[in-house]
């Protein structure tokens, strides 16, 4: 599986778009990206998901480079309660390595007031 | 409602005393899968369970075993626990192919 990258963590005001990057320079055609978060030590939520084209949701946006080896993250409006470890994985679900999930570390993003 | 759960939540016990983590959920997803999580880090896969009797190493499987003998049930079972197996354990499941996971609520596990 394709290994991500992100920043450790980053903050946003109340109210504004918060931009989550990740990188995943390695990923391969059939590996679809996902995006979580985890509040506390809660089970993580998921977000959204993509393989090619640019996603949106009641939560946020996906936007997905054309090369596909980096991807960003939009909570349109942030609010307090955003306040959470973001997670990007990459999944395939052929091959050997169908139901393997990997996590990083995440992005810490914290919502000021 | 629909739901992944996990018991228990909370288990201290001792080296080398058996104990079984279960997972249950009611969605009737074929995927099922276990993850470790240790402080300020990410989670890691245990093993996971592509369906029914099918089931298949994740990153860390050292010291764990599992078994899907039910399309729900998914348990964890630590033959003989150590210390380094405290953790916060999720469960979760979905169903095939790219859809979302849905997790548990953690169980909390300490080994003294």
């Amino acid at each position: 599986d394709a290994k991500t990258t992100q920043p450790t963590s980053m903050d946003c005001a109340e109210g504004r778009a918060a931009n989550l990057p990740c990188n995943h320079s390695t990923i391969s055609g059939n590996e679809y990206v996902y995006w979580y978060r985890q509040i506390h030590s809660q089970g993580p939520q998921y977000i959204i998901h993509g393989l090619k084209n640019n996603e949106t949701n009641e939560m946020a946006s996906l936007i997905i480079t054309e090369d596909r080896k980096s991807s960003t993250l939009i909570l349109p409006h942030a609010t307090l309660r955003d306040t959470a470890v973001y997670y990007c994985i990459v999944r395939s679900f052929v091959g050997t390595n169908a139901g393997k999930s990997t996590f990083g570390d995440g992005t810490t993003l914290t919502v000021k007031p | 409602e629909a739901q992944v759960t996990q018991n228990p939540r909370y288990l201290i016990t001792v080296t080398g005393k058996k104990l079984t983590v279960t997972c249950s959920q009611n969605m009737n997803h074929e995927y099922m899968s276990w993850y470790r999580q240790d402080p300020g880090l990410g989670l890691r896969q245990i093993y996971y369970s592509m369906n029914v009797e099918v089931t298949d190493k994740g990153d860390v499987p050292e010291g764990y075993k599992v078994s899907r003998k039910e399309k729900r049930n998914f348990p964890l079972i630590l033959e003989s626990p150590s210390p380094n197996q405290t953790s916060l354990y999720f469960c979760a499941s979905s169903f095939k192919g790219p859809n979302e996971q849905y997790f548990g609520p953690g169980t909390r596990l300490t080994v003294t």
